[in-house]
């Protein structure tokens, strides 16, 4: 069974541009969730989709996140403009629902 | 205060320990999530529990709702359990904890 697909593994951009993550969830998921993992932290929920409808987003800074999934397959996580304090690990995670996460190997962005 | 909290926060253990860690929550869930997480790496769901105890291989989950708390326990132990274990909770929100950073000696 193939996992949850993120791209990219590396990001590494300067305050104030943009950036924006892709994670394909595991086939026939229909929850997907995006975390952001501080070094030394937890990760944090940043949002959590059921198909393409938002569950969750209370803890995504939406003045600068934003996060979609179209057709309830795959999703993107965009981040406009970065500022420093977004450098972090943003994990993709899905499941059926009620049901074991799957993780993805996450994409460690870097803003200078 | 945080509304999951693990510990300990460090663990160093020689090959062949056994070894616990705890987890302890303040608000009511319908599951309890231990995960794994290689440094470097991405995080693998070992158990989600919401009742009772589960077994798999050398690692033993329980969770016990009435006092808010689950276990962690590794057999064996081995320096290819070395990682950081983190406890999380669903219930009207994910909740995790910062997690357990193990390291096992040969």
């Amino acid at each position: 069974e193939a996992g949850v697909a993120q791209s990219p593994r590396y990001k590494i951009i300067e305050k104030r541009q943009s950036v924006a993550f892709w994670c394909n969830p595991i086939s026939g998921h229909a929850t997907l969730y995006w975390y952001q993992q501080i070094l030394g932290q937890g990760p944090k929920l940043l949002i959590q989709f059921q198909n393409n409808g938002v569950v969750d987003d209370s803890q995504l800074p939406k003045d600068r996140f934003s996060a979609e999934r179209l057709k309830g397959v795959d999703s993107t996580l965009k981040i406009q403009p970065a500022k420093l304090e977004d450098s972090a690990v943003y994990l993709c995670a899905s499941s059926l629902q009620g049901e074991k996460l799957f993780f993805g190997s996450g994409t460690q962005l870097s803003v200078l | 205060k945080n509304e999951v909290e693990q510990s300990p926060q460090n663990l160093t253990a020689q090959e062949g320990e056994f070894i616990t860690i705890n987890c302890s929550y303040s608000v009511g869930i319908s599951a309890l999530h231990w995960l794994q997480q290689h440094p470097g790496g991405g995080i693998v769901s070992l158990f989600m529990l919401s009742s009772g105890k589960k077994k798999h291989g050398r690692l033993i989950a329980t969770i016990n709702i009435q006092e808010k708390h689950s276990s962690l326990h590794i057999t064996a132990s081995h320096p290819r359990d070395s990682a950081v274990y983190i406890c999380a909770v669903t219930g009207n929100q994910f909740y995790f904890g910062t997690g357990t950073s193990l390291t096992v000696i040969p």
